[in-house]
């Protein structure tokens, strides 16, 4: 089956900073990768995702690359602001609609 | 539209007690997605409908945990008899198509 990695586990960056998360897949049938943001107690929130017939998505602050032939993606935040600090979750499909999580990344930016 | 809707919120049982958790996808959500989440830890998908019928259920503990989605819509995981290894939040996620999901508030259980 799908098996996710995704690191760093934790990345402090100062306000105004880029930040850099990365994750590795290993079924090389995915197709659909996202990125989740969950803040303390929430519910995971869907920020971007990027499907494997791209390359690169842009969204605002907010961008994601897929590298298909080495089987990893990253989510590219740049100008880091307070209010992105969070974990965020990489994901990959495997099989029918169904996802696999990576183990998260706790992101802090700091004033 | 009104996003996935949970409940209980919070729940706190003793072991070997039994537990039920409620979802109402979004409508028109055929797919609906019940996860564990271990404080620390990605989601990881216990059972999977397409409307009323089971896709996934691969790594649902079947001998204390159940879940049912009658008529399509609304969902119930039961636990029974419930373990303190079992004690995380129970999300439920929804999606019409192409794999977008949209989770709900969770119900954060504490088995003690």
């Amino acid at each position: 089956g799908e098996n996710v990695e995704q690191h760093p586990s934790t990345l402090s960056v100062q306000e105004g900073d880029s930040a850099v998360i990365k994750c590795t897949y290993s079924d090389s049938a995915s197709n659909y990768f996202p990125w989740y943001k969950q803040e303390l107690g929430k519910r995971p929130q869907l920020i971007i995702d990027i499907r494997s017939n791209v390359g690169e998505k842009k969204d605002q602050r907010i961008a994601v690359t897929l590298n298909k032939t080495a089987k990893h993606f990253s989510l590219h935040i740049t100008e880091t602001q307070p209010e992105d600090s969070a974990v965020y979750f990489c994901a990959a499909t495997s099989g029918f609609q169904k996802l696999v999580f990576g183990t998260g990344t706790r992101l802090l930016v700091s004033p | 539209e009104a996003g996935v809707a949970q409940s209980p919120r919070y729940k706190i049982i003793e072991k070997r007690q039994s537990v039920a958790f409620w979802c109402n996808p979004i409508s028109g959500h055929a797919t609906l997605y019940w996860y564990q989440q271990i404080l620390g830890q990605g989601p990881k998908l216990l059972i999977q409908f397409q409307n009323n019928g089971v896709v996934d259920d691969s790594q649902l503990p079947k001998d204390r945990f159940s879940a049912e989605r009658l008529k399509g819509v609304d969902s119930t995981l039961k636990i029974q008899p419930a373990k303190l290894e079992d004690s995380a939040v129970y999300l439920c996620a929804s999606s019409r198509w192409a794999e977008e999901q949209y989770f709900g508030p969770g119900t954060r259980l504490t088995v003690t």
